[in-house]
């Protein structure tokens, strides 16, 4: 089946560590997406990818860093220099970065930071 | 910049109740606008989307959304909802190629049986 797998599910971090989420896709998308969800903010963007080996920095890109070196892979790395990065990270993919493409989700990770 | 506002945080309504979601967005160009729908437990996925043409759409599970180009809005209805509707529903917009969506803040939707 065609998706997006994002990995682990639940994550834990002690402070001053920094950690990386997995997002893998296998539906040949060109644009890859990250996203942060808290409770009562919706979905905030972090960093996209339109194609392999470029990334921008999204709203909320400060203390989160990502390669794109293959298209099927986009991993998220939250550093220690994120202040607040108790979240819920959802990875993201569209055929392309024309505007109207729907974005697909992967099913998310719960990173909690002890 | 782009942005989104949805104006109901959080929706109560009884089975067989109609459902209206507010949404507005800001931006002076062309839009692609979007419904998602997060059920409980699964994946964020997509209701419809508006990108061209005839501006009220349809999407899955009964629902549908207008375009009112004058009002910056794309509200989002179903005549009649059922239990199974309860989930958390985002609105959000692309005004440019080559940049990514903007999710409004969600509305929360209990339906009771």
């Amino acid at each position: 089946d065609g998706g997006i797998t994002q990995s682990p599910k639940y994550l834990f971090r002690k402070e001053g560590q920094n950690v990386t989420l997995s997002c893998e896709q296998n539906l040949n998308h060109d644009a890859m997406y990250w996203y942060r969800q808290d409770p009562g903010q919706g979905l905030r963007l972090i960093y996209y990818s339109q194609i392999v080996n470029d990334f921008q920095k999204g709203d909320i890109a400060e203390g989160y860093s990502v390669s794109r070196e293959k298209k099927e892979s986009f991993p998220l790395t939250v550093t220690s220099a994120q202040k607040n990065p108790t979240a819920f990270y959802l990875c993201a993919s569209s055929a392309s970065g024309a505007s109207y493409n729907e974005q697909f989700f992967g099913p998310g990770t719960r990173l909690t930071v002890l | 910049a782009q942005s989104v506002s949805q104006h109901n945080h959080h929706v109560i309504l009884s089975e067989a109740a109609s459902l209206e979601l507010g949404c507005n967005y800001s931006y002076g160009g062309t839009v692609n606008l979007f419904w998602y729908v997060q059920y409980p437990g699964q994946h964020l996925q997509l209701l419809l989307k508006y990108f061209s043409g005839d501006p009220l759409v349809k999407g899955i599970k009964g629902f549908e959304a207008e375009f009112i180009k004058s009002k910056f809005s794309f509200n989002l209805r179903k005549p009649s909802v059922q239990w199974s509707d309860t989930a958390e529903y985002f609105c959000a917009v692309n005004g440019k190629a080559g940049t990514a969506l903007i999710f409004g803040k969600g509305t929360t939707l209990s339906v009771s049986s």
